[in-house]
């Protein structure tokens, strides 16, 4: 069964940073992409970034807007992505999801998700 | 960046009914386009990708149809389960975009 679990969420002061970690299991990990969303509370969906698999030479891709301030990385040897999010601002408040990526000729979709961890930015 | 804009943003419906979401995109995006269903305090949950392949899993009452920059979500027959918000994403290209929701309510 394929699982994700998102940890190292909280509450945070503005401008200091954070590290999200997303645990994963039932699938061979090293082969797909990981991804990062978050959603404000009541608000739609928004993709922070991507890095793609092994095969894929595990390269990152962002939204413009966290472009420079969040990076996603991954451990193979553990099966675990993270993300690190740096300046933090009160507009980073939401709850943050990870999710695998299946490959299209350029860009990705997304069929497995975890249950989220909420970031909460404020002094 | 591509914009994805659904409609309508709130739709009410009964059990039973056929309901329709619409979701176009600022430029073609070919069939690189995903439906998901989120119900409240839950993860997204990937229904449909390349605009018409049913995901493993997902009842068959769910369609999606379209290509270029218009498409649909058609659920033929409301089940209590259904009432939830849905998202169209696409992947055509980065960023990866999305709909803005559509809020499915009794």
């Amino acid at each position: 069964e394929v699982q994700l679990v998102e940890s190292g969420g909280g509450l945070e002061q503005p401008g200091r940073s954070l590290i999200l970690s997303c645990t994963t299991s039932g699938f061979t990990f090293v082969n797909y992409a990981m991804s990062w969303f978050r959603q404000a509370p009541g608000k739609g969906l928004e993709w922070v970034g991507l890095i793609r698999g092994k095969t894929y030479g595990e390269t990152t891709e962002y939204a413009a807007s966290m472009k420079g301030r969040f990076t996603i990385s991954r451990d193979d040897s553990k099966d675990i992505a993270y993300l690190q999010m740096n300046s933090l601002n009160t507009e980073d408040t939401a709850l943050y999801y990870c999710c695998r990526g299946r490959p299209a000729i350029i860009s990705y979709y997304f069929d497995y998700w975890g249950q989220g961890t909420l970031v909460t930015v404020s002094s | 960046d591509i914009q994805m804009t659904q409609s309508p943003s709130t739709l009410s419906a009964s059990v039973g009914d056929r309901v329709t979401i619409t979701c176009r995109a600022s430029q073609s995006i070919s069939s690189w386009l995903a439906w998901y269903q989120q119900k409240p305090g839950k993860a997204p949950n990937l229904l449909i990708y390349q605009a018409s392949t049913l995901e493993s899993g997902v009842p068959s009452r769910f369609s999606g149809s379209g290509s270029g920059t218009e498409f649909t979500l058609t659920i033929s027959s409301l089940q209590p389960d259904d009432f939830a918000t849905y998202y169209c994403q696409q992947y055509d290209s980065f960023p990866c975009t999305f709909g803005q929701g559509t809020k499915l309510e009794i």
